[in-house]
């Protein structure tokens, strides 16, 4: 029963590095979400996927890419990483309307862009 | 666009006090769910917390429960007999019925502290 899990979950890049955070779910589910987490500014959402195959744009995508290959697997792309990018990073699951009784979430990779 | 706003940046109650953390909402949507997040030291996002906006009668689970006013769009959370692992970061959250894409939107987040 593991859920949402995340890899890694702390990492150290410097400026202008590129990373891949992986979000991989087993419960079958539709939905899946990336959100930051910032202090005094609570979660944002970076981008979303209705299925796969499909991503779109959230509150706050600029500097980040999505994929959505196969449905358990959402990846988060940073190509050229910048210190404003330092945060903790949220994934999240769903099934439909399920979402209303609230999202799994995995346990958040802390991100340090030096 | 939905917004949340949590007014309180930080709390403090003693243990085994009760707490009440505020939350607005503004959405023009009739229905929609309304949620409060805590998020102890771990990191962990745990539900605590969910109302239906369509039903006028408060959530309870446990000690914590919800004063729902939909016509303010105020939603705020009630934690009585707190205690020592009360203490972390929580936030209000809602997301429209309806929709296609299932968005929650997070407020900024009330960081409390029990103290012993």
């Amino acid at each position: 029963n593991a859920g949402v899990t995340q890899t890694p979950k702390f990492r150290v890049l410097k400026t202008g590095q590129s990373m891949t955070l992986l979000c991989a779910q087993d419960m079958n589910h539709e939905y899946m979400y990336w959100y930051r987490q910032d202090p005094g500014m609570g979660l944002r959402l970076i981008h979303y996927s209705v299925g796969e195959g499909t991503t779109a744009k959230g509150e706050v995508p600029d500097g980040y890419n999505v994929s959505r290959l196969k449905k358990q697997n959402f990846l988060l792309g940073l190509e050229s990483a910048a210190p404003s990018q330092t945060s903790v990073y949220f994934c999240a699951s769903s099934q439909g309307d399920r979402a209303y009784y609230g999202y799994t979430f995995g346990s958040g990779t802390r991100l340090t862009v030096v | 666009a939905q917004t949340v706003t949590q007014s309180q940046p930080e709390m403090s109650v003693q243990e085994a006090e009760t707490v009440t953390l505020s939350c607005t909402y503004d959405t023009s949507e009739n229905n929609y769910y309304l949620f409060w997040y805590k998020q102890p030291p771990s990191r962990q996002m745990i539900l605590v917390i969910r109302q239906e906006a369509y039903k006028q009668q408060n959530a309870t689970e446990n000690r914590f429960s919800v004063n729902f006013q939909k016509a303010a769009k105020s939603f705020s959370l009630k934690i009585s007999d707190s205690q020592l692992g009360d203490t972390a970061m929580y936030f209000c959250a809602s997301v429209n019925s309806g929709g296609s894409n299932y968005k929650l939107t997070f407020g900024k987040g009330t960081l409390l502290t029990v103290n012993p």
